[in-house]
């Protein structure tokens, strides 16, 4: 979606490294979702950020959405090889009144590569 | 719990034929979704459920692809006929509303091959 924008495209890393990937939207976000994706799989969910600033973690993966609430960046700690899959952000854009639409758009994915 | 339960996981039809897809939600989620997933891209809302109806019904190509969910549970996404452009993964995936939040769980899809 050019709604949303998802960096890098790829990513390969070494085991132990940390790691960011980042989702940008072009319209302030109502709420912004992490899932994750294993080929030939479903998408499994990570987190859901809804306010300004606000930051989870879940074990060695940080997720931000920045205070405009149009940016949010997923952080991996001590990369490893489980790690590996294809990371998406799901965007649930604000109406103009600042409510939801009610569905996620999401973005293209991040690929990420673990090397033992 | 069972988790969103897919149905037939690959399908391969020759161009101009029917297919169908059968999705059973998990068990109390009254939202229901079925996406469109094309390799290297992020899935694409085709349709949306609240319960019995399609609330959001936009993004379905409504010539050739039809949806239903009956009794407000499980739900069958038909293509006809089918068309080289429609292979990809078919998900469905399913969230309780009115929470204020969209988590949605979804199912390990479908992968259609047209030939």
């Amino acid at each position: 979606s050019q709604e949303l924008e998802q960096s890098p495209q790829s990513l390969i890393v070494q085991e132990g490294k940390n790691l960011t990937i980042n989702c940008t939207s072009s319209k302030t976000l109502y709420g912004l979702y992490w899932y994750k994706q294993k080929y030939g799989e479903g998408l499994i969910f990570l987190m859901m950020l809804q306010k300004g600033g606000e930051e989870k973690s879940h074990e060695k993966i940080t997720a931000k959405l920045d205070e405009k609430k149009q940016q949010s960046s997923l952080h991996i700690t001590a990369s490893q090889p489980s790690h590996a899959g294809i990371y998406l952000c799901g965007a649930d854009i604000a109406y103009a009144g600042g409510t939801s639409y009610g569905k996620l758009t999401f973005g293209q994915g991040t690929i990420l590569t673990v090397h033992p | 719990e069972a988790g969103v339960v897919q149905s037939p996981r690959y399908k391969i039809i020759e161009k101009k034929q029917p297919v169908a897809f059968w999705c059973n939600p998990i068990s109390g989620h009254n939202t229901l979704y079925w996406y469109l997933q094309n390799l290297g891209q992020g899935p694409e809302l085709l349709i949306r459920y609240e319960n019995e109806e399609a609330v959001d019904d936009s993004q379905l190509p409504k010539d050739r692809f039809s949806a239903e969910r009956l009794k407000g549970v499980d739900s069958t996404l038909k293509i006809q006929p089918a068309e080289l452009g429609d292979s990809a993964v078919y998900l469905c995936a399913s969230s309780l509303s009115g929470t204020g939040s969209y988590e949605q769980y979804f199912g390990p899809g479908t992968r259609l091959t047209v030939t």
